[in-house]
């Protein structure tokens, strides 16, 4: 099974500041990559698919890259609301497999 | 689009429990829908999933034998049967649709539903 670790497992930063979440595979994947923000008491958010598209309603100020077994989320400028905790999913062959998490929390 | 989970609640180990997913402001036959759970503190987990015509479903190694997913479309809904629930299983229960073209990734969830399996 294709395991998805995400780094760091919690950041902390300040608002206006540019943050990255890390998510690497086991081995080399296709792009069927997906980033998720949830925020405490909610469901989980779509944000990105297929490694870098932008989900509609989402702010430009966050975009998704990569390939292989690397890829990233990046939110260009932190805003208040931004704080919350994101995940990568990954899909292959009919499973779905979430990373552990990247928590983003205040400085 | 609006989904909406219900049927959870508190279980002893080895019972059962129907989870149902009501879904509206989609065209409920033509999606893929899945079931994600989510135990406290810990990341999202998929469960199962099933076609929008319901003849195919996919399941987690995990819950394969245990839980049954199926769909009435005619009622736009979304069912999870689980028999001989464990502690393991206790989670908050997510329904949601799967992209339309190649089921990829998750577009909309409900709000979750609670399942606790506790003696």
């Amino acid at each position: 099974d294709i395991q998805m670790t995400q780094s760091p497992s919690t950041l902390s930063a300040s608002v206006g500041d540019r943050v990255t979440i890390t998510c690497r595979a086991s081995q080399t994947i296709s792009g069927f990559l997906a980033w998720y923000q949830q925020k405490p008491g909610k469901a989980p958010k779509l944000l990105i698919y297929k490694a870098s598209n932008i989900e509609d309603g989402v702010p430009s100020r966050f975009s998704g890259s990569g390939s292989g077994t690397d890829f990233t989320l990046t939110i260009s400028s932190l805003q208040p609301e931004d704080f919350a905790t994101y995940y990568c999913q990954h899909y292959d062959n009919y499973q779905w497999t979430f990373g552990q998490g990247t928590r983003v929390e205040i400085k | 689009v609006e989904m909406e989970e219900s049927g959870g609640s508190v279980v002893h180990p080895g019972g059962s429990l129907r989870l149902s997913c009501a879904a509206s402001g989609i065209q409920f036959g033509s999606y893929a829908m899945s079931w994600v759970r989510q135990a406290p503190g810990q990341g999202p987990e998929w469960v199962a999933t099933i076609s929008g015509t319901g003849f195919n479903t996919y399941y987690a190694d995990f819950v394969r034998g245990r839980f049954t997913v199926s769909r009435d479309n005619s009622k736009n809904t979304l069912y999870l049967q689980m028999n001989s629930l464990r502690a393991g299983d206790t989670a908050t229960y997510y329904c949601a649709n799967n992209n339309w073209n190649d089921m990829s990734y998750f577009n909309h969830w409900g709000p979750g539903t609670p399942v606790t399996v506790s003696s």
